[in-house]
């Protein structure tokens, strides 16, 4: 069984929906990175956390410490938003353990 | 940003080969992932400064990683073989208690044929 991971595997949305990709992992953690990564590779973090919730622009990243356990929001998606979301965490030795990632394609 | 070179490298089997990556100045973490298609980056190795904090994700004695002078750092891999083929992800992080967000370069996909 995988460390970290993420449902689903693949998405496809329509322009303008609400869209969770799910991340769930099975060892000790000090914080959860979710990343996007475009093809042609190029991986640009999105967010770092440990507890709670944040917010950027249209993107919400939710933790549950407890249930071991993140989710990831996009409200009112727009085809740009296509691209592969990794999750990964990080223990405390710096090593961090990455999901195989959600391809998510946005139709307009 | 993070740069790596060369972006893409074709070489023959039994061939070695060493990417380049160059962090964000002020960073003093930098790691190295391997990516295969459809697949999560693999942890490779990772540098606090000058040394190797962690280098367990190595595969083989054929693979080694170096920064000499906690910036620029080197990824050499001798002897390549087939299954050496993916693409090779730089990322740098400033050093705080715990974790900060990490940069990516853009990779240097290797084929070895």
């Amino acid at each position: 069984k995988n460390e970290v991971e993420q449902s689903p595997q693949n998405l496809t949305a329509q322009e303008g929906e609400f869209i969770t990709i799910n991340c769930s992992y099975s060892v000790g953690i000090s914080a959860l990175h979710w990343l996007q990564q475009h093809p042609g590779g190029g991986i640009v973090s999105l967010f770092m956390l440990s507890s709670g919730k944040k917010k950027h622009g249209r993107l919400i990243a939710t933790i549950n410490i407890q249930e071991k356990h993140s989710s990831l929001h996009i409200t009112a998606s727009h085809p740009r938003d296509s691209a592969v979301y990794i999750c990964a965490v990080g223990g405390s030795q710096g090593n961090l353990i990455f999901g195989k990632g959600t391809k998510l394609s946005v139709k307009p | 940003g993070v740069s790596q070179n060369p972006r893409h490298k074709i070489t023959k089997r039994g061939q070695n080969v060493t990417f380049r990556c160059d962090p964000i100045s002020e960073h003093n973490r930098l790691y190295w992932y391997r990516q295969t298609l459809g697949q999560g980056p693999e942890f490779l190795i990772y540098f606090q400064g000058t040394g190797a904090a962690d280098d367990s994700g190595l595969p083989n004695d054929r693979f080694f990683a170096v920064r000499p002078e906690g910036s620029v750092s080197t990824l050499t891999i001798q002897r390549t073989q087939q299954e050496d083929s993916a693409v090779y992800l730089c990322a740098s992080s400033r050093q705080t208690r715990g974790f900060s967000p990490l940069h990516f370069g853009n990779g240097t996909r290797l084929t070895v044929t």
